[in-house]
């Protein structure tokens, strides 16, 4: 079973530009989650995806970010205007089914952004 | 909103040696706890998961954890350490699938 795939792997931009990342999950999980892990810090989940509709965005600053999961399969996540402190690993979950009871996540090797 | 502290930023042992790794909890509603382990530029891995349905629950690579409720604790453990054990390890708290916390992460390390 291939894993959770992202891409890409290191990306290097400048403050005030715009960036974007792509996350494949498990074939079948319906379940995807974007997190954002600042060195030092455990993963902040950002958003929250059960097919191609949004469950939790909470914490997601909507002002400078916006993730779509269009077709309930792949998904992107962007971030613009990207600020120094958005310096991070953007990582990529999935999982089954948000309604089976403590449902394992499986993630992607992440991608780190460096905001210069 | 539930949250999860992690009470030790890293933790050292001997090879062979035991491990604790204390998390402690906070959560309005039933949780579900999970610990997940993060190696050196690999992707996170779920180690063991607590789900109502006992409170010892065992893990892959030897690894434990004990739901108390009393002390709003779920504490990983490990009668023996291993070189290969030497990683950053997630304490997670979250409630129906919704609102996943982790906790700030322990690091261990392992002396030969």
């Amino acid at each position: 079973e291939a894993g959770v795939a992202q891409s890409p792997r290191y990306k290097i931009i400048e403050k005030r530009q715009s960036v974007a990342f792509w996350c494949n999950p498990i074939s079948g999980h319906a379940t995807l989650y974007w997190y954002q892990q600042i060195l030092g810090q455990g993963p902040k989940l950002l958003i929250q995806f059960q097919n191609n509709g949004v469950v939790d965005d909470s914490q997601l600053p909507k002002d400078r970010f916006s993730a779509e999961r269009l077709k309930g399969v792949d998904s992107t996540l962007k971030i613009q205007p990207a600020k120094l402190e958005d310096s991070a690993v953007y990582l990529c979950a999935s999982s089954h089914d948000r309604d089976i009871m403590a449902d394992t996540q499986y993630f992607g090797p992440g991608t780190r952004l460096t905001v210069l | 909103a539930q949250s999860v502290t992690q009470l030790d930023s890293h933790v050292s042992v001997s090879e062979g040696t035991p491990v604790l790794l204390r998390c402690n909890y906070s959560s309005s509603y039933s949780p579900s706890l999970f610990w997940y382990v993060q190696h050196p530029n690999k992707g996170l891995q779920l180690l063991l998961k607590y789900t109502s349905a006992a409170t010892l629950v065992k893990g892959i690579n030897g690894f434990e954890a004990e739901f108390k409720k009393s002390e709003t604790s779920f504490h990983l453990t490990k009668p023996s350490a291993h070189m290969s054990d030497a990683a950053e390890y997630f304490c997670v708290v979250s409630v129906n699938n919704n609102d996943m916390r982790f906790g700030a992460g322990t690091r261990l390390t392992v002396k030969p």
